[in-house]
């Protein structure tokens, strides 16, 4: 167990609909990443949160946004959803916002658009 | 340009032999890191080893280490006596600096079967 939790675990959901991951990072990592996974891919980098602040921007559409709250969990919200969009989404949280820290991943939201 | 490159696909390999996982990079920076991630039909993401291109002992962790070859570009992945629950795919990522931020950039994955 890492100590990174996402919910929900599945979602499934038609094309145009709008869907909220949420992440909460291990105990005092400050970093929030967010990554997608499709099916037998390698992880392309969404975007990075640090303290609040959004600190790297990757290959992100633009239907894509995410915030860090002030309790440091993220959420990830995709919107206009395409079939496309299906796929696993991890988060992963560090300890600061780079550097040789590991990652740690959360066990992922298998999102499924129907 | 492909930035991580991981050139086996698939790989079977028989139980408690050693198996070396390939691994090349391309950087133009001084300073990087690089890491390899286990993945299990589970589908969780578990940090295995890293490197710093600094480091002159290549990193170890149990039956993990990593070949590091600095001027080939290279950091391959060893795992030795293998075993079953070692069956998974298996990343290699870098950190590189972009835009004034650490990102990890990943290779697409080579997945390793043990056989009994």
């Amino acid at each position: 167990d890492s100590g990174v939790t996402q919910t929900p675990k599945h979602l499934i959901t038609a094309t145009g609909q709008r869907v909220t991951l949420r992440c909460s990072p291990r105990s005092g990592d400050l970093s929030v990443y967010w990554y997608q996974q499709s099916l037998d891919q390698g992880l392309q980098f969404l975007i990075q949160y640090y303290n609040g602040e959004e600190r790297a921007k990757g290959n992100i559409l633009e239907r894509f946004s995410a915030q860090q709250f002030p309790d440091l969990h993220s959420e990830l919200n995709l919107s206009s959803l395409e079939l496309g969009d299906s796929a696993l989404y991890f988060c992963a949280s560090s300890r600061t916002a780079g550097g040789s820290t590991e990652q740690y991943f959360g066990p992922g939201t298998r999102l499924t658009v129907t | 340009a492909q930035k991580i490159t991981q050139t086996q696909p698939g790989m079977f390999v028989q139980e408690k032999e050693a198996v070396t996982l390939d691994c090349t990079y391309d950087t133009s920076d001084q300073s990087y890191g690089l890491f390899w991630y286990k993945q299990p039909s589970s589908g969780e993401m578990i940090f295995l080893i890293y490197q710093g291109s600094y480091d002159e002992q290549n990193a170890t962790e149990g039956r993990y280490s990593l070949n590091f070859q600095k001027a080939r570009k290279s950091a391959n992945l060893v795992i030795s006596a293998s075993q079953l629950g070692d069956s998974a795919m298996y990343f290699c990522a870098m950190r590189e600096m972009k835009d004034s931020n650490y990102q990890l950039i990943w290779g697409a994955g080579t997945k390793l079967i043990i056989k009994p």
